[in-house]
């Protein structure tokens, strides 16, 4: 089993729709991330959380929110889905050495 | 500006024809570089951290190496399982208008590595 564990995989929705992206890890790291990825962009972080109580906006931020419900569990919702936030999304946590571990990804497509 | 950029973007390679693929950085205070491999569809798969320059890491066909301006990803003898797309990262201090806490993760676009049977 994955240590960062994505669902949904895929997702097709409206514009205007609320979704939410789940995240878990098994890996017992305090730091979560979201990340989109677009091609010929790379990744572009959206938020961040150091704990279940900090969280911190990134880069690219609007449309999105975060919620972290424990160390173990950080969600992203996109509250009124619109074309442009078609993308690849993922997951990630960091561990004490700085190094960033992704989950499989989940792809969201908004027509 | 912060900037990552790996070279070249698509790599086509014949088994066993050994390259290197490049990722250069211009960054404040460099804490370490990254190097992960990407499966289509799939998430980034951590491979090497490297902190200094001169330093190297090894696996298997992959050796990463890294200067004070770019770090190289050295690939020997390739085999078509190691067709994938080749990301590198660095973790640099942020700017003062902070968006990632007291260090930023800045990754690459990434070499798209094609080994041909």
């Amino acid at each position: 089993d994955a240590d960062v564990t994505q669902t949904p995989r895929n997702r097709i929705t409206k514009t205007g729709k609320r979704i939410m992206l789940e995240c878990s890890q098994t890996k017992g790291h305090d730091r979560m991330y979201w990340y989109r990825q677009d091609p010929g962009l790379g990744l572009r972080l959206i938020y961040y959380s150091f704990d279940v109580k900090d969280i911190n906006k990134g880069e690219i931020s609007d449309g999105y929110s975060v919620s972290r419900q424990a160390q173990a569990k950080f969600s992203l919702s996109l509250e009124s889905a619109i074309p442009n936030q078609t993308a690849l999304y993922f997951c990630a946590t960091r561990d004490s050495g700085n190094t960033i571990y992704f989950g499989e990804g989940s792809w969201l497509t908004v027509v | 500006e912060d900037q990552v950029t790996q070279s070249p973007e698509a790599l086509r390679l014949q088994e066993g024809e050994s390259s290197s693929l490049n990722c250069s950085y211009t960054v404040s205070g460099l804490r370490g570089l990254f190097w992960y491999r990407q499966d289509p569809g799939k998430g980034p798969e951590f491979l090497f951290t490297l902190y200094s320059a001169g330093e190297e890491k090894e696996k298997e066909r992959l050796k990463a190496t890294l200067t004070k301006k770019e770090s190289f990803l050295h690939i020997t003898a390739p085999k078509p399982e190691d067709s994938a797309t080749y990301l590198c990262a660095v973790q640099a201090l942020a700017d003062t208008d902070t968006t990632s806490g007291t260090y930023k993760y800045i990754f690459g676009t990434g070499t798209r590595l094609k080994v041909l049977a």
